[in-house]
């Protein structure tokens, strides 16, 4: 069974709000999360990087005021979409590693974000 | 540089055939991981097969294989006798260091097809 969680799973807002989507680990504890985009029929691109109680990492490139990710617990790290643009629009997916295996990081099932 | 290459956007096989989905990287690191994940038209990340760089025969996991030619810097993923529900996208991606905690880099991913 699923051991990371996404919600929601799609979403559709407005230009200009903000959009939470929050990525669990059910049933283990995350160390480190990834937070990372898809464009449609592309590749998964790292956003950032974040650990469990200390600032995100980001990746060249990615705003961090507009890409806010808060990893307040060892099974919780949320991303916020802030001012939603329809450029925004993409695919975002997370994964975790922790204590559930020492060689594989564990995927969610994505979110799709769609802004009109 | 592209750290993981995929040279075949496409791939056709028919029903209980063989399919070969290259992969080559790029890494001066020694330590490293190698993985397969495949992407149904859902968008979940369903992992398949894991190679480490150390491991001294290929990795196997039920129908997968992964054909890893160390010199070559290839890692090719073997689907033997293939089914319908194959028809997804194959994204090949690395971990550099030995540190399991490590975002992943994707390739660009190759779409198979598998028909009746």
């Amino acid at each position: 069974g699923a051991v990371v969680s996404q919600h929601p799973s799609w979403v559709i807002c407005k230009s200009g709000t903000s959009v939470k989507i929050e990525c669990r680990s059910l049933d283990f504890q995350a160390t480190t999360m990834f937070w990372y985009r898809q464009f449609p029929k592309q590749s998964l691109m790292l956003m950032a990087t974040s650990n469990e109680g200390s600032k995100a990492t980001y990746e060249q490139g990615v705003e961090k005021d507009k890409f806010l990710i808060n990893h307040a617990s060892l099974t919780l790290s949320t991303l916020t979409v802030t001012s939603a643009h329809p450029e925004d629009s993409s695919f975002y997916i997370c994964s975790a590693y922790g204590t559930r295996s020492t060689d594989t990081q564990y995927f969610g099932p994505g979110t799709r974000l769609t802004v009109l | 540089a592209q750290k993981i290459t995929q040279t075949q956007p496409g791939m056709f096989v028919q029903e209980k055939e063989a399919v070969t989905l290259d992969c080559t990287y790029d890494t001066s690191d020694p330590s490293y991981g190698l993985f397969w994940y495949k992407q149904p038209s859902s968008g979940e990340m369903i992992f398949l097969i894991y190679q480490g760089s150390y491991d001294q025969q290929n990795a196997t996991e039920g129908r997968y294989s992964l054909n890893f030619q160390k010199a070559r810097k290839s890692a090719n993923l073997v689907i033997s006798a293939s089914q319908l529900g194959d028809s997804a996208m194959y994204f090949c991606a690395m971990r550099e260091g030995d540190q399991a905690g490590t975002a992943l880099i994707f390739g660009k991913g190759t779409t198979l097809s598998v028909s009746s």
